[in-house]
């Protein structure tokens, strides 16, 4: 069982390099997201999808980009790499919550990808 | 205002001791579900257990139970019989209907369990 599959584990960049982090799930999730986590701060979430063609902005969108071609991809594009971004990154994925229903469905984590950026 | 809330940053515990790990929510939706992570060293996120706001009973799974107080908005985490594998950061997450199935962390609560 893949799971969520993220790609790379470790990368060192460059200011103003361009990189892009690769996530899968075969587990056909709809809902998938990007979040960062930081020293002190949480998981803040960086962008999110709930469908192939559909993706929005988190908490902390500013200098990366995301598409959502398939169910089963959600790359995260970051354009010109900075010191602040330097983290570590995790995708997530799980099924859509039923409002009124049930909001069930935990999130199934990547093992996350460390970015630094020099 | 911040969504979830964890107070506690650092917490120890005795071995086979209970220790409970505090988390608090802000929500106006009615229909919301509440989780708690584990994170131990190696960076894993491993999901634990769920509460759902129309859940009358609270959420037990083996030695986790969540006290799931509605009316003070408050989901604590409760741990029975701590071993030293429990040692790890605990994350509270919630998820709301109105705001497009997003889920909010708290910044965690570190767990040291003595020997």
């Amino acid at each position: 069982n893949a799971g969520v599959t993220q790609t790379p584990k470790f990368q060192v960049l460059k200011t103003g390099q361009s990189m892009t982090l690769q996530c899968a799930q075969d587990m056909n999730h709809e809902y998938m997201s990007w979040y960062r986590q930081d020293p002190g701060m949480g998981l803040r979430l960086i962008h999110y999808s709930v469908g192939a063609g559909i993706t929005d902005q988190g908490e902390v969108p500013n200098g990366y980009n995301v598409s959502r071609s398939t169910t089963e991809d959600f790359p995260l594009r970051l354009l010109s790499a900075a010191p602040s971004q330097t983290s570590v990154y995790f995708c997530a994925s799980g099924e859509q919550g039923l409002a009124g229903v049930s909001m069930a469905g935990e999130l199934f984590f990547g093992e996350g990808s460390r970015l630094t950026v020099l | 205002a911040q969504k979830i809330t964890q107070t506690q940053p650092g917490m120890f515990v005795q071995e086979k001791e209970a220790v409970t790990l505090d988390c608090t929510y802000d929500t106006s939706d009615p229909s919301y579900g509440l989780f708690w992570y584990k994170q131990p060293s190696s960076g894993e996120m491993i999901f634990l257990i769920y509460q759902g706001s129309y859940d009358q009973q609270n959420a037990t799974e083996g030695r986790y139970s969540l006290n799931f107080q509605k009316a003070r908005k408050s989901a604590n985490l409760v741990i029975s019989a701590s071993q030293l594998g429990d040692s790890a950061m605990y994350f509270c997450a919630m998820r709301e209907s109105n705001t497009g199935n997003q889920f909010y962390f708290g910044t965690g609560t570190s767990l040291t369990v003595i020997p």
